[in-house]
């Protein structure tokens, strides 16, 4: 089966530009998630779909966040204006069931640049 | 509020030699503890887990965990490591709560010829 896959894997935009990062789940998986990774930090929750709802987007830094999952399918996550503390790399995961022991499938990420 | 952190920002060992890589957690109840790996230019690749059971889980590529509950540990381990071990490791906990995953800040494994 493909696995789930991000475009661009790479983006480098000025501050205050808008970006928008994409995430085709692997086929079938009602569960979405994206997260994020600053330089050197940790991997940080931003939100979590169940299909085509936002079962939970606690982690959104701000209201220039804007993710959407229109038909259940994939899943857009829109930064604008961006700012240089978006950079990092953005991950996008996805699970068939929401089974507390089942692991999450992980894109390859999106190395997000603002300058 | 459950944590994990890894010490170690740099883990360096010799090839054949073994390898640890360090992870603890803290969160109330019982633990749903994950490792993943990141290979440069790639997505994090899931390695291993525990739920329940067994307190040694053996997963991908050799790699195996011991789980310790009164140390609250979660090491990664490998008997005798290669180059193409090379890679970022990431320890994680499921929030039970949220069913987040919550990860640690990750470990850099250099492994020398």
């Amino acid at each position: 089966e493909a696995g789930v896959t991000q475009f661009p894997s790479h983006s480098v935009i000025e501050k205050g530009q808008t970006v928008t990062l994409r995430c085709d789940p692997i086929s079938g998986h009602d569960n979405l998630y994206w997260y994020r990774r600053v330089m050197g930090k940790e991997i940080k929750f931003l939100l979590h779909f169940v299909k085509e709802s936002k079962q939970d987007e606690s982690g959104m830094p701000n209201n220039r966040f804007l993710a959407e999952r229109t038909g259940g399918t994939y899943s857009t996550l829109k930064v604008q204006p961006a700012e240089l503390e978006d950079s990092g790399v953005y991950f996008c995961a996805s699970s068939q069931e929401r089974v507390k022991g089942s692991p999450l499938h992980f894109g390859n990420g999106t190395r997000l640049t603002v300058t | 509020a459950q944590s994990v952190a890894q010490p170690e920002d740099q883990v360096n060992v010799a090839e054949g030699n073994p390898l640890t890589v360090k992870c603890t957690y803290s969160v109330s109840g019982n633990p749903y503890l994950f490792w993943y790996v990141q290979y440069p230019n790639r997505g994090l690749q899931f390695l291993l887990k525990y739920i329940t059971g067994d307190n040694l889980v053996k997963g991908s590529y050799g790699f195996e965990a011991e789980f310790n509950k009164s140390q609250t540990s979660f090491h990664l381990k490998k008997p005798s490591a290669l180059v193409s071990d090379s890679a970022l490791y990431f320890c994680a906990v499921r929030d039970i709560q949220t069913d987040k995953l919550i990860f640690g800040t990750g470990t850099r494994l250099q492994v020398f010829p």
